[in-house]
């Protein structure tokens, strides 16, 4: 199994809808978790970060992260086609060491 | 530089050749890490130095991998006798603070834009 897991997708929605990734991951220790967005050919991107069980928003961005079930998600409203890129999920259990899953796939069509 | 600076952008080496890939964080960034990224999966931790103690380095997948950070800013990855597998995407990245385990708004990681190596 591995530490983290995402769907690779690709996942498709139409201009305007609510894009919803989702992420699982197995040590139950972690702490905190990270959602980067990385366009093709570039770098990873942090664009949310959430610690705490519940929900954190940031503009168009929502974070949810459910310690019980070990589940993160991120929730993309009002999808614009700049938004079509691979949504890294990642943890830390308090070490060194970030986990990265191996990306959703995201495309918004317009 | 205004942002994490990584140089070759491209490198193109032959199985068994010694490679370099250096990294230059932002200025005054305590933390750097070198992840590995293979083609469609997500980067993999390699080492993570403070300043330049290497704190961490049992990411590196093997002895062939070394990497060091002689003056606390500039570090280099070097891969002696590259195989294929080698081949990816090689990221580094630098955080302002010392890492202790991103539970931090100052612990945000930024990434330079990597090297792609492709061992032939």
């Amino acid at each position: 199994q591995k530490e983290v897991e995402q769907n690779s997708g690709p996942l498709s929605v139409p201009e305007g809808a609510i894009a919803s990734l989702n992420c699982t991951y197995s040590d139950r220790v972690s702490q905190s978790f990270f959602w980067y967005r990385q366009y093709s050919g570039k770098s990873p991107e942090l664009i949310m970060s959430i610690y705490s069980n519940g929900d954190k928003e940031d503009g168009r961005f929502t974070a949810q992260l459910n310690k019980a079930s070990q589940y993160v998600s991120l929730l993309i409203r009002d999808s614009q086609p700049s938004d079509s890129a691979t949504y890294l999920c990642a943890v830390n259990t308090g070490g060194f060491k970030t986990i990265f899953g191996a990306g959703t796939r995201l495309f918004v069509k317009a | 530089g205004a942002g994490v600076s990584q140089s070759p952008r491209y490198k193109v080496a032959k199985r068994g050749q010694d490679v370099a890939l250096r990294c230059d964080p932002i200025s005054g960034h305590v933390s750097l890490f070198w992840y590995q990224q293979a083609l469609g999966q997500g980067p993999e931790f390699l080492t993570y130095f403070q300043n330049e103690a290497q704190l961490d380095k049992s990411g590196l997948p093997s002895d062939r991998f070394f990497a060091e950070r002689p003056e606390g800013s500039v570090s280099t990855l070097k891969i002696q006798r590259t195989q294929q597998e080698d081949s990816a995407v090689y990221l580094c990245a630098s955080s302002l603070v010392v890492w202790a385990g991103g539970d931090a708004t100052n612990e945000k990681l930024f990434f330079g834009s990597g090297t792609q190596l492709s061992v032939l």
